[in-house]
């Protein structure tokens, strides 16, 4: 595609339920990250993959907070039992290399209520 | 450990004219890179500019430069003859060299550009 394309854009969840995000990257990138942006911070890391392989998830809040990218293509961003603090705008990006040229999505907003 | 401050929550500049975007970072690495990205009201993050720590000197893309000065641990973002499309979100943003793949950002500068 000619961008990264994240869906849904706007999710209400109500707590205890399970969400799942999903992100498209652009077609070639092998690198995926995954960052977490609270209202009025910047974004922060959550997770990253190289191809199919997970290599950092080390900023995950919790074990309730899963991502996976089975075929090294589209990723899905997986968050069970909604807690209110989850909610966030939820960013995907990717990139040939490195996060120095990575191309971020418009994101997914996800309102726990 | 590695981290961004912006202290301006938000700028205000009249079209046309110039402005800094303030921006200071801790740490105690020797090799780093700094971005600076823009965030609209669509929601997405568009890179702007890049300054490598060894770079002697500073970056400039079109209408962007950056202001590196070591030293200090500053990299202000300038942005030349102000357009209103220029009103969004800015954050400055450090790459983690212990984990070069990971971004770290600042909590943004709202900048509005008025006629």
């Amino acid at each position: 595609g000619a961008g990264v394309s994240q869906s849904p854009r706007y999710k209400v969840a109500k707590r205890g339920q399970d969400v799942a995000l999903r992100c498209d990257p652009i077609s070639g990138h092998v690198s995926l990250f995954w960052y977490q942006q609270a209202l009025g911070q910047g974004p922060e890391f959550l997770t990253y993959f190289q191809n199919e392989a997970q290599l950092d998830k080390s900023g995950l809040p919790s074990d309730r907070f899963f991502a996976e990218r089975p075929e090294g293509s589209v990723s899905t961003l997986k968050i069970q039992r909604t807690q209110k603090e989850d909610s966030a705008v939820y960013l995907c990006a990717s990139s040939l290399r490195g996060p120095t040229e990575a191309f971020f999505g418009q994101g997914t907003r996800l309102t726990v209520v | 450990a590695q981290k961004i401050t912006q202290t301006q929550p938000g700028m205000f500049v009249q079209e046309k004219e110039a402005v800094t975007l303030d921006c200071t970072y801790d740490t105690s690495d020797q090799s780093y890179g700094l971005f600076w990205y823009k965030q609209p009201s669509s929601g997405e993050m568009i890179f702007l500019i890049y300054q490598g720590s060894y770079d002697e000197q500073n970056a400039t893309e079109g209408r962007y430069s950056l202001n590196f000065q070591k030293a200090r641990k500053s990299a202000n973002l300038v942005i030349s003859a102000s357009q209103l499309g220029d009103s969004a979100m800015y954050f400055c943003a450090m790459r983690d060299t212990h984990n070069t793949d990971k971004l770290i950002f600042g909590t943004g500068t709202r900048l509005q550009v008025f006629p």
